[in-house]
């Protein structure tokens, strides 16, 4: 069945530091894919997603590269800020999966000044 | 995007009760899902539930355990029956965007704690 794997949190970066948050996945047919966003108190939030191979979603300064070669998708952002902090949950839906959404486990962010 | 209540945000009950979530959309959707997060864990989808129909559930969850109700477009309940402190979780609902089940909007949890 589709899975999704992530790396492991907490993550704490300083301010302004380069942020990446690994993500790979499995699924059966061509999956689209997704980050959420979960921020303290609220509900999760989709950052941005990509619906086919080598497609770039964009988001708040927040990017993520569909690679099927490689089955990733890694979040990245140049200049993470405090108000990032966050955790960020990699997810995909495919036809094979029944159109369901499939999360890896979530990343807790956290930056400091 | 739609705007997503649940009540309560969180409870604390004993093994043996049940606890009725409620999930309350401030705009017409046709299609609402139910996750459970437990500690640690990525959400798990628990059943989809459409207004007019029952809720399709998917494995490893029963109705009888987790009783959906749906009445209208903007609003659906979960009811977690016979506690036991492994239904200790956050427990979401979400809805679908414009676009579709590609798209969903989550509300922001129920936290049930499991004694």
């Amino acid at each position: 069945g589709d899975s999704v794997t992530q790396m492991e949190g907490p993550v704490t970066l300083s301010e302004e530091a380069f942020l990446t948050i690994n993500c790979t996945y499995t699924a059966t047919g061509y999956p689209s894919l997704f980050w959420y966003v979960q921020y303290p108190g609220e509900g999760l939030q989709l950052l941005l997603k990509a619906t086919k191979a080598d497609d770039k979603g964009s988001n708040k300064g927040f990017e993520a590269t569909y690679r099927k070669e490689t089955t990733s998708f890694h979040l990245e952002k140049g200049s993470v800020q405090v108000s990032d902090s966050a955790v960020y949950f990699c997810a995909l839906i495919s036809t094979g999966g029944g159109n369901k959404l499939t999360f890896g486990t979530g990343t807790q962010l956290k930056v400091e000044l | 995007s739609a705007v997503i209540s649940q009540k309560p945000s969180r409870d604390i009950c004993q093994r043996g009760t049940s606890l009725t979530i409620q999930c309350q959309v401030d705009s017409q959707v046709t299609m609402m899902f139910w996750y459970r997060q437990q500690p640690g864990q990525s959400l798990t989808l628990i059943a989809t539930a459409n207004q007019g129909s029952e809720a399709t559930y998917e494995s490893g969850f029963v109705i009888d355990k987790f009783p959906i109700s749906r009445p209208n477009l903007t609003f659906s309940t979960l009811t977690v029956s016979n506690m036991s402190p492994e239904d200790s979780s956050i427990y979401l609902c979400s809805v679908e965007g414009p676009r579709g089940v590609y798209e969903q909007y989550f509300g922001p949890g129920t936290r049930l704690t499991v004694t």
